[in-house]
């Protein structure tokens, strides 16, 4: 059974830097075609897709944020971890991690972390 | 950035209606397009995977077709259960693309 979950501070000043785990079992960042990758949703609003890290470290980004998102996995603690910098009010969303296959898109979400930008 | 537009953005319909969804694509996918489901308060779920395909587990009466640009999600009978929101995701192209919602109310 595959599982994720999202984590990391809930409530984040404008300017700072917001850095979200996500912890996951039940497959291998190792495996051929395997990805981890981020979705947020601001409140009330539709899902955006962030990035995306394969099993051979080949990662891609949303254009809108490039400048300011990275990704990394860890695949010694099953750890995929996304850094937003200069966060500002308009980044207050619930942030999601999900499983993901070479040609399949999303397959299994986390339960999602509400991350709030507020001074 | 390949655009989805989703169609309705909302709809009302009964318990035991047939409803459809349509997702167009702004450039060709093949058929690299899911739907999920989205209930409040939660994560989403995969119904449909290139774009005819069920999930394990979904019940039979979701279905989905198209290829290229046109797609649509049909329920055959509307349960209870089935009022939700409803997102398509293009994955053939970087970034991949969400469309914007349709909320399904009674």
């Amino acid at each position: 059974q595959i599982t994720l979950e999202e984590s990391g501070p809930t409530l984040v000043k404008p300017t700072q830097t917001l850095t979200l785990t996500c912890t996951f079992s039940g497959f291998s960042l190792t495996t051929t075609g395997v990805g981890v990758g981020w979705i947020r949703q601001p409140p009330r609003k539709a899902l955006e897709w962030l990035a995306l890290i394969y099993w051979n470290d080949d990662k891609h980004y949303s254009p809108s944020l490039k400048s300011r998102v990275t990704i990394a996995k860890d695949t010694s603690k099953n750890q995929v971890v996304l850094r937003v910098t200069n966060l500002d009010p308009v980044d207050t969303a619930t942030y999601y991690c999900a499983h993901t296959i070479l040609r399949g898109g999303i397959e299994s979400w986390g339960q999602g972390a509400l991350v709030s930008v507020s001074s | 950035d390949i655009q989805m537009t989703q169609s309705p953005s909302s709809l009302s319909a009964s318990v035991g209606d047939r409803v459809t969804i349509t997702c167009r694509a702004s450039q060709g996918i093949r058929n690299d397009l899911n739907w999920y489901q989205q209930k409040p308060g939660k994560a989403p779920k995969r119904l449909i995977y290139g774009a005819s395909s069920l999930q394990s587990g979904v019940p039979s009466r979701f279905s989905g077709t198209g290829y290229g640009t046109e797609f649509t999600l049909t329920i055959s009978s509307l349960q209870p259960e089935d009022f939700a929101t409803y997102y398509c995701l293009q994955h053939k192209t970087y970034p991949w693309t969400f469309g914007q919602g349709t909320k399904v109310e009674i």
